[in-house]
């Protein structure tokens, strides 16, 4: 069965650096794209951005193009999605998700990870 | 940006009647590149429709999704209990992704 699993939740203060990840099985993690969707406290889902493991091929959503960095390491099936200085706006749900398989880019998303909760407070 | 507006915002109905939720793209999806997600509390998203209209795997045939272009719509023919819920429209046509704000259809 395919699935993605994220760490747990995590509580940082403004400032703080964050790295969260998602390891996928049961599939050929390197051929399929992995996106990350944001949701904040009550609010709706946010696309972020989408990593092809494979080669590392990466797309930014404008809106997050700079604030975050998206990764992987296709030896040890894992996604990660990373800030280098958090703000308390930052305070939400994270969801990974599985993309298309090889140039298909352009997918549907079809497996979720459970979801990382990231609380930014001082 | 395609900017993807969904209405209603709520839909109040009861069990056994039609949902019908309207998503609308401020420019044209290519290729139906249009999916649809239904969401409850404390749970991840969960696809129920991809390409406009395509049911994925192990969702009810009570679940269809139809149009094209920029107007697309998500029918529920009668409503289980079980379909209580935020239901988000998405496209992937595009270089950059977008969701809808999302339709909660709530117990009338």
């Amino acid at each position: 069965e395919v699935q993605l699993v994220q760490s747990g939740a995590e509580v940082k203060k403004p400032g703080e650096s964050l790295k969260i990840s998602c390891k996928g099985s049961a599939y050929s993690f390197s051929h399929y794209w992995i996106a990350w969707v944001r949701q904040m406290p009550g609010k709706g889902l946010e696309w972020m951005g989408i990593i092809y493991p494979g080669d590392s091929d990466t797309k930014y959503s404008p809106s997050f193009q700079g604030q975050v960095t998206i990764s992987a390491d296709k030896s040890i099936n894992t996604a990660y999605l990373q800030w280098s200085s958090l703000k308390a706006s930052d305070t939400a749900m994270y969801f990974c998700a599985r993309g298309g398989y090889g140039a298909k880019f352009r997918y549907h998303l079809d497996y979720w990870g459970q979801g990382t909760l990231v609380t930014v407070s001082s | 940006e395609i900017v993807l507006t969904q209405s209603p915002g709520t839909l109040s109905l009861s069990p056994g009647e039609r949902a019908t939720l309207s998503c609308r793209a401020s420019q044209s999806v290519s290729s139906s590149y249009l999916g649809w997600y239904q969401q409850k509390p404390g749970q991840a998203p969960r696809l129920l429709i991809y390409g406009a209209s395509s049911r994925a795997t192990g969702i009810p045939d009570r679940f269809s999704g139809s149009g094209s272009g920029t107007d697309f719509t998500l029918t529920i023919s009668r409503l289980e209990p079980e379909d209580f819920a935020v239901y988000y429209c998405q496209q992937y046509g595009s270089s950059s992704w977008t969701f809808g704000q999302g339709t909660r259809v709530e117990i009338k």
